[in-house]
């Protein structure tokens, strides 16, 4: 069963708009969870990693939060240069070091 | 610092013949891993090493697929005999985490193709 699901799948927002991408998740006993960016052409670059609900990471214009069930990253006011793809990860206990990752989320934002 | 380094960044070659990949890790990382990303499937976790030792290869796709670790700072990824499906982009990551909860770095990729 999947371990991760992310939504929407595509985002385009105007330059400017703020919105928020959702990363749902079904492990108990989480040990981490990851944000990456990947940009075309790129492996996905490390963002952020939050450990326990409650928990809030900010870099930027972006800001994720963690919840027992979900993850949410905030974009305030993107530029065009936030437009990627969005990925996160989570770690389960009893699987060494595993990533679950999900399929991501195309940000897109038009100047 | 120099990150995941990989190479080739691009092959393309004939179904049959015998791939490659290669992956330099972050110097002091003891983690390794080997994925395959599709936009059917997402990033899918082929198999992962811990102090040069492969821990779980149950993403390895066939036996036609093969990875080694011979020393800790490099890595191969082989596909003998190649298959048109096998087209993918491959990525290679190091961490720290001995018992996990420490984030990957990436490469950026090996990019497929098989004729």
């Amino acid at each position: 069963e999947d371990q991760v699901t992310q939504s929407p799948e595509a985002l385009r927002l105007q330059e400017g708009e703020s919105s928020s991408l959702n990363c749902s998740y079904t492990v108990s006993g989480l040990r981490g969870l990851f944000w990456y960016r990947q940009d075309p052409g790129k492996g996905p670059e490390f963002l952020f990693t939050l450990y326990s609900a409650g928990e809030e990471k900010e870099k930027e214009r972006l800001k994720a939060t963690l919840t027992k069930k979900e993850s949410f990253l905030h974009i305030t006011a993107p530029k065009p240069e936030d437009s990627a793809t969005y990925l996160c990860a989570v770690q389960a206990p009893n699987t060494g070091n595993q990533f679950y990752f999900g399929t991501g989320t195309s940000l897109t934002v038009i100047p | 610092d120099a990150g995941v380094i990989q190479s080739p960044r691009h092959e393309v070659t004939e179904m049959g013949q015998e791939v490659t990949l290669r992956c330099k890790p972050i110097s002091g990382h003891n983690s390794l891993f080997w994925y395959r990303q599709t936009m059917m499937r997402g990033l899918e976790l082929l198999i992962y090493f811990n102090n040069n030792v492969p821990i779980d290869d149950s993403g390895m796709p066939e036996d036609r697929f093969s990875a080694k670790m011979p020393n800790a700072s490099f890595s191969t990824l082989k596909i003998q005999p190649s298959e048109p499906r096998d087209s993918a982009v491959y990525f290679c990551a190091s961490s720290t985490g001995d018992g996990g909860n420490q984030p990957q770095h990436f490469g950026d990729g090996t990019r497929l193709s098989i004729l």
